[in-house]
């Protein structure tokens, strides 16, 4: 059985501060990572993949990626209001479908 | 915007009724899944269609079924209505094996 582990939440954090959300994963053969956020009430929006072990930046989001330890994890730097949601980790392996985690609520107070 | 719709956006059923739900995918992409989110939980896999064949299923029971057509559309069809199919369904639509799966809106299912 493949799992994907978040941590619920709720995360707080101030505004302008770095939101760091974590994600664990038991299948190691699992080849890409996904993060999405979703508003309450709205389907989940891709905000950035990841394959490779390492960091991946775009704009304020950073993935990291640490396959060894079946670890990967969503910076947020320079936390808005906006940025409120609840994010979802998935992964999948090749044409396999996405396994999601439950989430994490991330509330950022301004 | 994912170029992905989704309809209707609302709907409520009676326990034992059964129910259709419908996706139209961007176009060309040829690969469609489906998924059930239920309040607090992230997405579940129900199951996917390639070029118009199932190709993958996840841990749901035969009531609930799918269809794919030629113009990219799709159906999630669920009989025998149960109150724990009250649910967030989402379809999600690739172009065959790439990975980056993009999301319609949703339809909410209440079931009373």
């Amino acid at each position: 059985q493949k799992e994907v582990e978040q941590n619920s939440g709720p995360l707080s954090v101030p505004e302008g501060a770095i939101a760091s959300l974590n994600c664990t994963y038991s299948d190691r053969g699992s080849q890409s990572f996904f993060w999405y956020r979703q508003y309450s009430g709205k389907s989940p929006e891709l905000i950035m993949f990841i394959y490779s072990n390492g960091d991946k930046e775009d704009g304020r989001f950073t993935a990291q990626l640490n396959k060894a330890s079946q670890y990967v994890s969503l910076l947020i730097r320079d936390s808005q209001p906006s940025d409120s949601a609840t994010y979802l980790c998935a992964v999948n392996t090749g044409n396999t479908p996405l396994v999601f985690g439950k989430g994490t609520r991330l509330s950022v107070i301004a | 915007e994912t170029g992905v719709t989704q309809s209707p956006t609302h709907l409520i059923k009676t326990r034992g009724q059964q129910v259709t739900l419908r996706c139209s995918s961007q176009s060309g992409h040829n690969t469609v899944s489906w998924y059930q989110q239920a309040l607090g939980q992230g997405p579940q896999f129900i199951f996917q269609y390639y070029r118009e064949e199932e190709n993958g299923r996840g841990n749901f029971p035969p009531r609930f079924s799918g269809l794919q057509f030629p113009n990219y559309s799709s159906e999630l069809n669920v009989n025998a209505l149960e109150l724990d199919d009250s649910a967030l369904y989402l379809c999600a639509s690739r172009l065959g094996t790439e990975e980056t799966q993009y999301f319609g809106p949703g339809t909410r299912l209440l079931v009373l």
